[in-house]
């Protein structure tokens, strides 16, 4: 167990509908993760948190939102769903704010049908 | 884009084997390399990782070779274990980023 807490670990949803999917960092983390894998694409970054506020974006689309809360949990928000968002959807976490020691959780795998 | 380029995409070794897995990138601002290990059904997890002051970082069977002029980096696993089969990431970032860029992985199969 990585400490990382990621639910649900599966979902199933129809085009064009929207999903939240959540996530608990390791205790003591203040920054969180967002990451999308795909076979094609590889390990994508979307976004990252810190403290609850937005640090930096990769390419996440504008269909997808996020958020930190106080208690440092993070929620991705997808939205008008299409088959090409099926993936993999990764959280991480770090103490700081910087790349060093990323965890990953286990992760959520999204199915659009 | 930054990029980091890494190959072979599949990789069979023998058990006992070494498993050689190379990544190249490009931005020179990079400052931390880190190699992932990823199996079925689970998240990517931290294996080693090597900063560019030095060439060379080894932790048991796996150790990281890093030749900054060639901008280049390697992992090699020695005595290569059926459980060492997995996917392997390479990933780059810099002090002033906050993003691991990754490459595309390697999918590893250790045959006994």
């Amino acid at each position: 167990d990585s400490g990382v807490t990621q639910t649900p670990k599966h979902l199933i949803t129809a085009t064009g509908q929207r999903v939240t999917l959540r996530c608990s960092p390791r205790s003591g983390d203040l920054s969180v993760y967002w990451y999308q894998q795909s076979l094609d694409q590889g390990l994508q970054f979307l976004i990252q948190y810190y403290n609850g506020e937005e640090r930096a974006k990769g390419n996440i689309l504008e269909r997808f939102s996020a958020q930190q809360f106080p208690d440092l949990h993070s929620e991705l928000n997808l939205s008008s769903l299409e088959l090409g968002d099926s993936a993999l959807y990764f959280c991480a976490s770090s103490q700081g704010q910087g790349a060093y020691g990323y965890t990953f959780g286990s992760g959520t795998r999204l199915t659009v049908v | 884009q930054q990029q980091v380029k890494q190959s072979p995409q599949s990789l069979i070794v023998q058990k006992g084997g070494i498993s050689i897995i190379n990544c190249a990138y490009e931005n020179t601002a990079f400052d931390y390399f880190p190699w992932y290990q990823q199996f079925p059904g689970k998240g990517p997890a931290l294996l080693i990782a090597i900063r560019p002051d030095v060439s060379e970082k080894k932790e048991g069977r796996f150790t990281i070779s890093f030749n900054k002029s060639a901008k280049q980096f390697s992992l090699h696993i020695m005595d290569s274990q059926p459980g060492d089969s997995a996917t392997y990431f390479c990933a780059a970032s810099n002090q002033a980023g906050t993003a691991l860029i990754f490459g595309k992985g390697t999918t590893l199969s250790v045959s006994s």
